[in-house]
């Protein structure tokens, strides 16, 4: 069936550039999503990529899309202190009907 | 501003009792999700709706009803609490329009059963 799966916990000092991965199972996803849960709040859409892009820069944000190994990264460059989040992927489900399969979650830890 | 709400946003009930978690959304959008967070385990469907009058079992149903009679509201009833249904729950939308399927989503609401 559908799954996303992401390492739990990440942690970097302030500076370096932050890498979250993430693997998913389905190839017919025509879109992939990164969403962002600061604490005590909802999610947040960072960002997203269409599935026949290869990359997406937003910013400090870089998306890397490797359809053939179904894995999907952010990169996050120079990571502040107000990047620690809980950094959440996301795939289309495959029948496209509206629902997001959603991956358990990286928290990012960014240390001074 | 368009926006969804939940309320309570925190809430202390007993075993057994029944319990209603609202979700108000003024985006117009006809499709509405509740979730679940758990440590560990992200975020689970509960239930969804595409639209009123429907209604569809997410991967958690159990013990969790939905009913959708207008557009902007998505109340999420535990039957009969138990305290396994101890979690943060989040209420999302979005538009329908497909194949793009950002969901916007309300704060959240942490529920404890006692």
């Amino acid at each position: 069936g559908e799954d996303v799966e992401q390492s739990l916990f990440l942690s970097v000092r302030e500076g370096d550039s932050s890498v979250i991965n993430c693997t998913y199972t389905d190839s017919s996803s025509t879109y992939l999503y990164w969403y962002k849960q600061e604490p005590g709040a909802g999610l947040q859409l960072l960002t997203y990529i269409f599935s026949n892009m290869d990359m997406k820069q937003d910013q400090r944000l870089t998306v890397l899309l490797n359809k053939k190994d179904k894995h999907l990264s952010l990169r996050i460059a120079d990571t502040q202190t107000g990047d620690s989040a809980i950094y959440f992927c996301a795939e289309s489900s495959r029948s496209n009907t509206g629902k997001l399969i959603f991956g358990q979650g990286t928290t990012l830890q960014v240390k001074p | 501003d368009a926006e969804i709400t939940q309320s309570p946003r925190h809430k202390i009930t007993e075993t057994g009792r029944q319990v209603t978690l609202a979700c108000h959304q003024t985006w117009n959008h006809n499709n509405m999700f509740w979730y679940r967070q758990d440590l560990g385990h992200g975020l689970r469907l509960i239930h969804y709706s595409y639209g009123v009058q429907d209604t569809n079992k997410g991967e958690v149903s159990d013990g969790y009803s939905v009913s959708r009679s207008n557009t902007e509201d998505l109340p999420l009833t535990l039957e009969s609490a138990a305290s396994s249904q101890t979690s943060v729950y989040f209420c999302a939308s979005s538009t329908g329009q497909l194949p793009y399927n950002e969901q916007f989503f309300g704060p959240g609401t942490r529920l404890t059963v006692l």
